[in-house]
């Protein structure tokens, strides 16, 4: 059954202090994982998407990278306003591949 | 681009009533979109699958005949909770993908529409 895990689930960084956040996943065949930010009653903001293993995306302080097992978004020199739940989902090839399976996020807090 | 706006942004509704929710994608069409609900604190659980111009699709556990779905055209779909009782009261989001590139490709989420039911 696919499956999607994210660690930790909250974590706290100083202002500048750099971190990454995992996202591990179990499908029968990857056909894409996706990250988003979510901020406190607002609808998820799309992030990345990455496609294959060794594949890895940047912007701004944020990149992703993806190994067959598993993803992570590294942080650089977070700001206060980095602050926010980052969503990690993937889509299989197999079964409905219309839908995203979803871990249930890391919330960040940065503080100043 | 790639914006998806959701009408209302809140509304407060007595126990009995039906409810409609929209979902427009501004800038681009969109042969799926989908609808979630979220809990405070919880991660996001798709309800259903609506694609235009035929049936939306429901996940295992959602009553289609209390929550109906139209997809009436490649901007638009609508959610309309009826005879909306105190536990339906969450935060319903829609997300939509560019049919461009459907279906492997990301969605983009409307801001959500948060319910109250007294």
């Amino acid at each position: 059954e696919d499956q999607v895990t994210q660690s930790p689930e909250a974590l706290r960084l100083q202002e500048g202090e750099s971190s990454s956040l995992n996202c591990s996943y179990t499908v029968s065949g990857l056909r894409g994982l996706f990250w988003y930010r979510q901020d406190p009653g607002k609808g998820p903001e799309f992030l990345f998407t990455l496609y294959s293993a060794g594949e890895e995306k940047e912007k701004e302080r944020l990149k992703a990278t993806l190994t067959k097992k598993e993803s992570f978004l590294h942080i650089t020199a977070p700001k206060p306003e980095d602050s926010a739940t980052y969503l990690c989902a993937v889509q299989d090839w197999a079964g409905n591949n219309r839908k995203l399976i979803w871990g249930l996020g890391t919330s960040l807090a940065v503080n100043p | 681009g790639a914006v998806v706006s959701q009408h209302p942004s809140w509304v407060i509704c007595k126990s009995g009533t039906s409810v409609k929710i929209e979902c427009r994608s501004l800038d681009f069409q969109a042969t799926t979109m989908f609808w979630y609900r979220q809990f405070p604190k919880q991660s996001l659980m798709l309800m259903a699958t609506s694609n235009e111009g035929s049936k939306a699709t429901y996940e295992q556990g959602v009553e289609k005949d209390k929550f109906l779905i139209n997809h009436a055209s490649l901007t638009l779909s609508t959610l309309t909770v009826t005879s909306a009782h105190p536990e339906d009261s969450s935060f319903y989001i829609c997300s939509a993908r560019d049919r461009k590139w459907d279906p492997y490709n990301e969605q983009f989420f409307g801001p959500g529409t948060r319910l109250t039911v007294l």
